[in-house]
């Protein structure tokens, strides 16, 4: 079954643009990860928040968790036509990546 | 090798036939993990090995599904009698013991006909 759950399923934003994306969860967790996925292949790891923590950074990348309300958001700055990609939240309820739990996804367009 | 990799990439069958598909995991890596995601989802937990056994195989959907780590690298996931439905991605992750992240493969794109 799937924990998480995205939100929108799909944006399309202009180039230079900062695309957000959500994403919500239904049970106490480890750590809560993003991955991208190109073209419904392998998928790319992004990002791990622990679930002591509020904010994180990398790059382009911001992500913020609030365990209180079990929600995540992905905010990517400055978006390129290459940041389009599926993008995965993933719950850890184990801290060892022993079953992540996989939302159903952003489909994120980004347009030259 | 540098990453996970899957083999085949693509394999269409018939229905009702028995596939093999195979992962390779990174070198010194002892957790493998298959997942399966069908088209416009999220991938979904299959089994997870630590080492040769399985920890964790809540996740076959049913007999039809087996998977193998025979030495604690290489694994098999096999599918008998393969039905329309099990058309998906079929990808595999490894991480070692301590890891948080899991680190993904390329997939296998299975389809049966």
């Amino acid at each position: 079954s799937q924990q998480g759950e995205e939100d929108p399923q799909a944006l399309s934003i202009q180039e230079g643009e900062n695309a957000t994306m959500n994403c919500s969860y239904k049970t106490s967790i480890n750590n809560l990860q993003w991955y991208r996925q190109n073209s419904g292949r392998g998928l790319v790891h992004l990002i791990l928040i622990r679930s002591n923590e509020r904010e994180k950074h990398s790059g382009r990348l911001r992500v913020t968790l609030d365990t209180s309300k079990k929600s995540s958001s992905l905010l990517i700055t400055a978006s390129r036509a290459a940041d389009t990609a599926s993008y995965f939240c993933a719950t850890d309820t184990s801290g060892s990546a022993r079953q992540l739990t996989f939302g159903s996804g952003t489909q994120l367009t980004v347009l030259p | 090798g540098a990453g996970v990799s899957q083999t085949p990439s693509n394999k269409v069958t018939e229905k009702g036939k028995y596939v093999e598909l195979r992962c390779d995991p990174i070198s010194g890596h002892t957790a493998l993990y298959w997942y399966r995601q069908s088209l416009g989802q999220g991938p979904e937990f299959l089994i997870y090995f630590q080492g040769t056994g399985a920890a964790d195989d809540s996740g076959l959907p049913n007999d039809r599904f087996f998977a193998v780590r025979p030495e604690g690298s290489v694994s098999t996931l096999k599918i008998q009698r393969t039905e329309r439905g099990d058309s998906a991605v079929y990808l595999c992750a490894s991480s070692s013991r301590q890891q948080e992240r899991a680190f993904f493969g390329q997939g296998t794109r299975l389809t049966v006909v």
